[in-house]
């Protein structure tokens, strides 16, 4: 079974703190992992993406952070602001015939001010 | 236009009932992608179209679903018979193409799927 786990549910921060969110995959076959941002009434966009032969990648304040041997991958958002507060999905694919992505549950962020 | 376009934005039917979904891609994006969300669910995938290829329909919930792309610009997602369970955001999302070469997605806003 193809899955992608995601956690937590939902979480809630303050503005400037730190917020984590974590996935984990079964597959080893995935070799992309991007993260989408879906803000209410709005399909989801690409938020950061990361292939499994990087550790670590940084684009601002936006993180993933990928343990290949772990099969787990999260995203970090430092200096939470409230236009951070989004439903966040983690994926993941490995391309091929179709580029299929299998979607996280989702996290719902509340940045408090 | 500049982004995916999906319509209609929100559609109410009654169970048995067909609905007909649409989704205008960005142009020039040969690959085209559905997905059903659930509420508080993630995203499903459905069926993906690329170029002239044989769609790959493996998402497909039941043969109640088909979709259709006429060659490279708007899809068709219809249900029929709907049931109480098809209610969701029906979510569009196209790419530039290439198999497994761009995998980034621009989504549509979706159509909220409501069947009495």
């Amino acid at each position: 079974q193809q899955q992608v786990k995601q956690s937590p549910q939902s979480l809630i921060v303050q503005k400037g703190g730190i917020s984590i969110i974590n996935c984990a995959y079964e597959n080893t076959a995935f070799d992309y992992f991007p993260w989408y941002q879906q803000f209410p009434g709005k399909g989801p966009a690409l938020l950061i993406a990361i292939r499994p032969d990087v550790s670590e990648k940084k684009e601002g304040r936006f993180t993933i952070s990928f343990n290949k041997s772990a099969k787990q991958f999260s995203l970090h958002i430092m200096d939470s602001q409230p236009g951070d507060s989004a439903t966040y999905f983690c994926a993941a694919s490995y391309g091929g015939a179709t580029n299929k992505l299998i979607f996280g549950t989702g996290t719902l962020l509340a940045v408090q001010p | 236009g500049a982004g995916v376009s999906q319509s209609p934005s929100n559609k109410v039917t009654e169970k048995g009932k067909d609905v007909e979904l649409r989704c205008d891609p960005i142009s020039g994006h040969t690959a085209l992608y559905w997905y059903r969300q659930r509420l508080g669910q993630g995203l499903e995938f459905l069926i993906y179209f690329q170029g002239n290829s044989a769609p790959d329909k493996s998402g497909l919930p039941s043969d109640r679903f088909s979709a259709e792309r006429t060659g490279e610009s708007v899809s068709t997602l219809t249900i029929q018979r709907t049931q109480q369970e098809d209610s969701a955001v029906y979510l569009c999302a196209s790419s530039p193409g290439g198999r497994g070469l761009n995998e980034k997605l621009f989504f549509g806003s979706g159509t909220q799927l409501s069947v009495l």
